[in-house]
């Protein structure tokens, strides 16, 4: 039972280039979540599903893209990157809302 | 709009100290309250939650305590010692929409010999 996993653990682009970060999880959880966590401001919520085909914008999506076609995976894509996403992301499910959530060990991005 | 406020930003405790942090939050919808611990390198994970019907909830060293008329809550680590040093954010979620949660800003401790 590996949890959550995430890939690549650490990336770095040049200003314009894309990327998909992938999620999976082996918990067969119906929530999944992606955050990232900047140096003075904690994790703020990029995109969520709430089951398989499903996403949403969480606080701050702009300039990502998401996609949840396996209840397992759960993609973040930038499509165009900018310095200022350069931060760790980390991905996070929940199997029912009685619950809390579990992370995954992230992925550092920087780009240039 | 921060709707989840920590303090302090750092701590330094001496080894067998008592390790205090405080959290207040703004939206009275909030009814799941984590804290969650994260070493370097590592992403963050649970330590103690509690859920307003209650005031306080210990877990071994861990006690949180919730006031939910004041809208805060904190964490007391009893005995600190040096393996208690890292990362701890506070967070508040609505079970109702997801439980999207929304973190404190993050309190970095040492704890010293």
């Amino acid at each position: 039972n590996a949890g959550v996993t995430q890939t690549p653990k650490f990336r770095v682009l040049k200003t314009g280039q894309s990327m998909t970060l992938l999620c999976a999880q082996d918990m067969n959880h119906e929530y999944m979540y992606w955050y990232r966590q900047d140096p003075g401001m904690g994790l703020r919520l990029i995109h969520y599903s709430v089951g398989e085909g499903t996403t949403a914008k969480g606080e701050v999506p702009d300039g990502y893209n998401v996609s949840r076609l396996k209840k397992q995976n759960f993609l973040l894509g930038l499509e165009s990157a900018a310095p200022s996403q350069t931060s760790v992301y980390f991905c996070a499910s929940l199997g029912t809302i009685q619950e809390t959530q579990y992370f995954g060990p992230g992925t550092r991005l920087l780009v240039l | 709009q921060q709707q989840v406020k920590q303090s302090p930003q750092s701590l330094i405790v001496q080894k067998g100290g008592i390790s205090i942090i405080n959290c207040a939050y703004e939206n009275t919808a909030f009814d799941y309250f984590p804290w969650y611990q994260q070493f370097p390198g590592k992403g963050p994970a649970l330590l103690i939650a509690i859920r307003p019907d209650v005031s306080e909830k210990k877990e071994g060293r861990f006690t949180i305590s919730f006031n939910k008329s004041a809208k805060q809550f904190s964490l007391h680590i009893m005995d600190s010692q040096p393996g208690d040093s890292a990362t701890y954010f506070c967070a508040a979620s609505n079970t109702g929409t997801a439980s999207k949660l929304t973190f404190g800003t993050g309190t970095r401790l040492q704890v010293t010999l």
